[in-house]
């Protein structure tokens, strides 16, 4: 069964820190993973996206890497700032058919992370 | 600027109304999509379609209904809504499937 699993469930943070999110998958035949940001009451904007043959890929602050081998994911956040309290979620595509059978986008039920001052 | 927008960011309906979600995109994506996000279960895709006049069913599509009639325009239809479609509706269009999708601000519907 494709599954995303997402941990910590939520974490709580000092301003200036680092923090690191892990992303776990079962999801086959795999085709790319995203991080997504979603702040509170609005929709999730793409932070990253990964395809099998990349380990690394950065967004300012925001550094995913890629595990294909251990179906493994993180998201490293570097110097925090407030503005980073959200959820990210992580969100991996199989490979898909036209026709075929249902979702193939399997999303993680994100982790939620507070920043405080 | 991309942009996916949704009629409306709250609405509260009656048991057994009708409702009609609205989602229009810019980009001239041929994909769209329909997730419905509770806490503690992420989103999970309802519906979604790649080209109009096309839909297919995602993981949850009972009790709801879609309609592609223009490559703009995706609606979610609730044909007779119940307390438990209670949630956080969202819409998404992307280029190709599985690729960078883009998401509306969401719908928060309440069912009374």
């Amino acid at each position: 069964k494709n599954q995303v699993e997402q941990s910590p469930q939520s974490l709580i943070i000092l301003e200036g820190k680092n923090c690191t999110l892990q992303c776990n998958y079962t999801v086959s035949p795999f085709s790319n993973l995203r991080w997504y940001k979603q702040d509170t009451g609005r929709g999730p904007v793409s932070l990253t996206i990964m395809t099998f043959s990349e380990n690394t890929k950065s967004n300012g602050r925001y550094t995913a890497t890629l595990d294909a081998d251990t179906k493994q994911s993180s998201l490293h956040i570097t110097a925090s700032q407030l503005s980073d309290s959200a959820s990210y979620i992580c969100v991996v595509s199989a490979l898909w058919v036209r026709g075929s059978s249902a979702s193939k986008i399997i999303f993680g039920s994100g982790t939620r992370l507070s920043i405080r001052p | 600027d991309v942009k996916v927008t949704q009629s409306s960011r709250y609405l509260v309906k009656r048991t057994g109304e009708k409702v009609f979600l609205e989602c229009v995109q810019d980009m001239d994506h041929e994909n769209m999509f329909w997730y419905r996000q509770d806490p503690g279960l992420g989103l999970r895709l309802i519906y979604f379609s790649y080209d109009v006049k096309m839909k297919e069913k995602g993981d949850i599509p009972e009790g709801y209904s879609v309609s592609r009639e223009k490559k703009e325009r995706f609606s979610l239809i609730l044909e007779s809504a119940s307390t438990n479609q209670t949630s956080m509706y969202l819409c998404a269009s992307s280029l190709e499937e599985g690729v960078e999708a883009f998401f509306g601000q969401g719908t928060r519907l309440t069912v009374v």
